[in-house]
């Protein structure tokens, strides 16, 4: 059973480009979450996919935006980067939305 | 932003030693989970809660819904080295099961 994978491991773009992370959930899970963490701080949900919809949303500007495929796996897009998105940026599966999601190691995002 | 006030913020003890940290929200929460966090990789779960007073051991780590549903607590028992990182208590809100929200973490630091 293989886990969460992230891609890339780290990235640095310049402010008001665009980026995409990808994410492969684990085997066997339908629901995927991204999250923003900052340095030193708990991770902060920016939405939920399952089932290809979006599920769920945390307070984030519409420059964040998502996708997820057909095989639950999933892409974060970030519009117009700004500085304050420099963060790792964190995916997570499980099954149905219940507890107990499995992170990725994450992208760590640096914005210059 | 997050709705879990995680304590202590960090924590230097000895080898050996029992260690106790807490979480508390102002809403009730569905889902109690702990989670450990070491530096490059994304958080691994330790317990997850599902029921109001469940009390549930994984090893040396115990962990408990609190009855009120809005608190949960994570003890570790007989520290070693090992146990450094950065503890994590998340919830599902009760209005909201999609989402999972965070604490700012526990920093553990073990003295051998």
């Amino acid at each position: 059973e293989t886990g969460v994978t992230q891609s890339p491991t780290h990235l640095i773009k310049t402010r008001g480009q665009q980026v995409t992370l990808r994410c492969s959930s684990q085997s066997g899970h339908n629901t995927v979450s991204w999250y923003q963490q900052a340095l030193g701080q708990g991770p902060q949900f920016i939405f939920q996919y399952y089932r290809e919809e979006e599920n769920g949303r945390g307070n984030f500007p519409p420059r964040f935006s998502g996708l997820q495929f057909p095989n639950y796996s999933s892409e974060l897009n970030v519009n117009a980067l700004e500085l304050d998105d420099s963060a790792l940026y964190l995916c997570a599966s499980s099954f149905d939305s219940l507890g107990g999601y499995t992170f990725g190691s994450g992208t760590r995002l640096t914005v210059v | 932003g997050q709705q879990l006030n995680q304590s202590p913020q960090s924590m230097f003890i000895q080898e050996g030693e029992d260690v106790s940290m807490n979480c508390t929200s102002s809403s009730i929460f569905n889902t109690w989970l702990w989670y450990k966090q070491d530096p490059g990789e994304g958080p691994v779960l330790l317990i997850a809660l599902y029921k109001a007073g469940e009390l549930t051991s994984n090893g040396r780590l115990t962990a408990q819904f609190g009855i009120t549903r809005k608190d949960s607590f994570l003890n570790i028992s007989a520290s070693i080295p090992s146990d450094v990182g950065i503890y994590f208590c998340a919830g599902q809100p009760e209005y909201n099961n999609n989402d999972m929200r965070f604490g700012a973490g526990t920093r553990l630091t073990v003295k051998p």
